[in-house]
């Protein structure tokens, strides 16, 4: 079956304009994460949802940055005037639920943010 | 914060068993330790888990000590394609759920 798709693969951004990155999930899976991963750094995480609701969005960098997940599938991380230092590979992934310690993640191949 | 402590990097050499460490000395009762690697310009992929007894997939066998402060990954017969940064993980409980919390984990290297 297919895996954790994302789209962009590639975006390159002038200082300042909206991006907006789409994960599609393997279907099925209520829980979704978004993580970043700065050039030789490890992964950073920023949000997760289960089903369609975020519990915990302490891990957003900055109020630039908000995510939607509609209809427990497909969800969208938005980046308002982005800055230089939102570059970054910004990785989405899904597992069958959060409760259970044992869920793996399935991870998708990334979109590679260039902030010029 | 990460829970984990990884050293930097290591190498293999191909053929041979490559023995990754991992210390999670803060580690509590109902807390699994997750391994994933991550192979150049890919996502992380899930490699195998366990609580306090060792484990045996296809990819590799995992380690763990009887106090569950610290585990080794083990790839049995190393390739060339096992290079990739591995990461240790235990998952740390967000809003009542357990969030996968990676470090920077261990880059091996496979060489002929």
């Amino acid at each position: 079956g297919a895996g954790v798709s994302q789209s962009p693969s590639n975006k390159v951004t002038e200082k300042g304009k909206d991006v907006e990155l789409r994960c599609d999930p393997i279907s099925g899976h209520t829980a979704l994460y978004w993580y970043r991963q700065s050039l030789g750094q490890g992964l950073e995480f920023l949000i997760y949802f289960q089903g369609n609701s975020a519990p915990d969005k302490s891990g957003l960098p900055s109020d630039r940055f908000s995510a939607e997940r509609t209809g427990g599938s497909v969800s969208t991380l938005t980046i308002q005037r982005t800055q230089q230092e939102d570059s970054a590979v910004y990785l989405c992934a899904s597992s069958l639920g959060l409760a259970s310690p044992y869920n793996e993640q399935f991870f998708g191949p990334g979109t590679r943010l260039t902030v010029l | 914060d990460a829970k984990t402590t990884q050293p930097p990097s290591m190498d293999c050499a191909e053929g041979r068993a490559a023995n990754l460490p991992c210390n999670h000395s803060t580690i509590s009762g109902n807390e699994y330790v997750y391994w994933y690697r991550q192979i150049h310009s890919q996502g992380p992929q899930y490699i195998i888990h366990g609580l306090k007894n060792n484990e045996t997939n296809e990819m590799a066998s995992l380690i763990i000590t009887e106090d569950r402060k610290s585990s080794t990954l083990i790839l049995p017969h190393a390739t060339l394609r096992d290079t990739a940064v591995y990461y240790c993980i235990v998952r740390v409980i967000s809003g009542g759920s357990y969030i996968p919390t990676f470090g920077r984990g261990t880059s091996l290297i496979v060489h002929p």
